[in-house]
């Protein structure tokens, strides 16, 4: 079965560092996003990504986050100057159109992100 | 009001057991609903999705009312295997998969 995999599965950073978490998409799929899960909260939407271009962000995504697909393969989710807030699990996904239409949206397995 | 809501639980109940699990959702313009399993530290993971006349996969049925704006999980017959936390999922038609979950409910099923 096809996966979307993510990189590093955990990492530890200091607070007001920049972090690069990584993710490859499933290699025919289109549609690209973050979602984040704070510990014992629910999974929120993060961005989408779409035609190498953001397609929709929530609230928070502010400009402490970016993201980027630098080659063919990878899609990548930078969070600049980290606050201990930004402490939780960053899921990537991909789907092969951005709606349900008998369309699956898979997600990675995530990365545990932890500001000490 | 939440935009997503779910029985706060968790649940415990034994093997062989028939569970059901209610979501209600508050934006009357969401147009796809699932029901994705999450186990610890895990990915979510897509359980079925619910369409409007109901549907049934094996031993899970799920349930849609949109004038109530409510969804529904039952499992019967549950299994060890089915211990995880059950995560009502909400998106709108257009919105480029932009998910709206539920907090989710706690399942342990006991030998």
């Amino acid at each position: 079965e096809p996966e979307v995999t993510q990189t590093p599965s955990h990492q530890v950073t200091q607070m007001g560092q920049e972090v690069i978490l990584h993710c490859v998409p499933i290699s025919n799929h289109l549609y690209f996003y973050w979602y984040r899960q704070i510990l014992g909260q629910k999974v929120e939407f993060l961005v989408s990504f779409y035609n190498n271009e953001i397609s929709e962000k929530s609230e928070i995504f502010d400009d402490q986050f970016s993201v980027e697909r630098p080659d063919g393969s990878n899609f990548t989710l930078k969070i600049r100057s980290t606050k201990l807030e930004d402490s939780a699990m960053y899921f990537c996904a991909s789907s092969r159109e951005g709606t349900f239409r008998g369309n699956t949206i898979y997600f990675g397995e995530g990365s545990w992100l932890t500001v000490v | 009001r939440k935009e997503v809501e779910q029985d706060p639980g968790p649940f415990n109940v034994p093997e062989g057991a028939t569970v059901a699990f209610n979501c209600t959702y508050s934006n009357s313009a969401s147009q796809s609903f699932f029901w994705y399993r999450q186990d610890c530290r895990k990915e979510p993971k897509l359980l079925m999705s619910v369409y409007s006349s109901g549907n049934e996969d094996g031993r899970f049925t799920a349930q849609l009312n949109r004038a109530s704006q409510y969804i529904s999980l039952l499992i019967r017959d549950s299994k060890l295997s089915d211990s995880a936390t059950y995560l009502c999922v909400v998106n709108r038609e257009g919105s480029n998969y932009k998910l709206t979950f539920g907090k989710g409910t706690l399942l342990t099923v006991n030998p």
